[in-house]
């Protein structure tokens, strides 16, 4: 069956380092792939869509990266601030799939002063 | 322009009765989805609904659970004889296009429903 994957542990990192979250997914071959913030108490906030003919996606201090040999996709937040503090979610999507997007669990993210 | 509305935000429940969840989504957006999201677990996705007609509900229980997108009004998740089980995070999302669409989805802020 479809499984994604995320670190299920909480990543703690200290101001101004670079982030790194990883999504790795099994038993099938999405076209793309999202990434979603989400806040407690809050809903899903979208933050990048990468295409599988895509290596690499930037946006201001986020940079996503797609390897569908490995099938993973990294997230990595430069500069990291204590407000990138969130859950992030991927959601690798099928051809044809549309929005019923399938998510992993997700990975909690602390940035420390 | 308003994002996607859901109410009521909070929603406490005793076993056996119904709970009705609503979803405004945001101007211009003729799809809806539903996800419901357990305590430490992910976001699962429930029902997949354009006006008045239900596109894609393999996420949804078989029964207790049913959703609906009227031509007029919001969408609604109903949940009928509601168990401690159903108590979770229910997250309305729409988009202004359908299957063709790879975009983002808008979330709402949620309906959280606890059954004693």
């Amino acid at each position: 069956s479809q499984k994604i994957e995320q670190n299920s542990e909480a990543l703690n990192i200290q101001e101004g380092k670079t982030a790194t979250l990883t999504c790795n997914y099994t038993n099938y071959s999405p076209a793309y792939l999202q990434w979603y913030r989400q806040d407690p108490g809050r809903g899903p906030v979208f933050l990048l869509l990468i295409r599988e003919n895509e290596k690499e996606k930037r946006k201001e201090r986020l940079k996503v990266t797609f390897d569908t040999t490995l099938k993973q996709s990294l997230f990595h937040i430069t500069a990291s601030q204590p407000a990138d503090s969130a859950t992030y979610l991927c959601a690798p999507i099928l051809t044809g799939g549309g929005n019923k997007l399938t998510f992993g669990t997700g990975t909690q993210l602390k940035v420390e002063l | 322009n308003a994002g996607v509305m859901q109410n009521p935000r909070h929603l406490v429940r005793r076993r056996g009765q119904e709970a009705r969840l609503r979803c405004s989504p945001m101007k211009g957006h003729s799809h809806v989805y539903w996800y419901r999201q357990l305590p430490e677990e992910g976001l699962k996705f429930m029902v997949y609904l354009q006006k008045e007609n239900i596109i894609d509900e393999s996420g949804m229980p078989k029964e207790r659970f049913s959703a609906e997108f009227p031509k007029e009004g919001p969408s609604i998740l109903r949940i009928q004889q509601v168990v401690r089980g159903d108590s979770a995070a229910y997250f309305c999302a729409s988009s202004p296009l359908g299957t063709a669409n790879t975009g983002e989805l808008f979330f709402g802020e949620g309906s959280r429903l606890t059954v004693l």
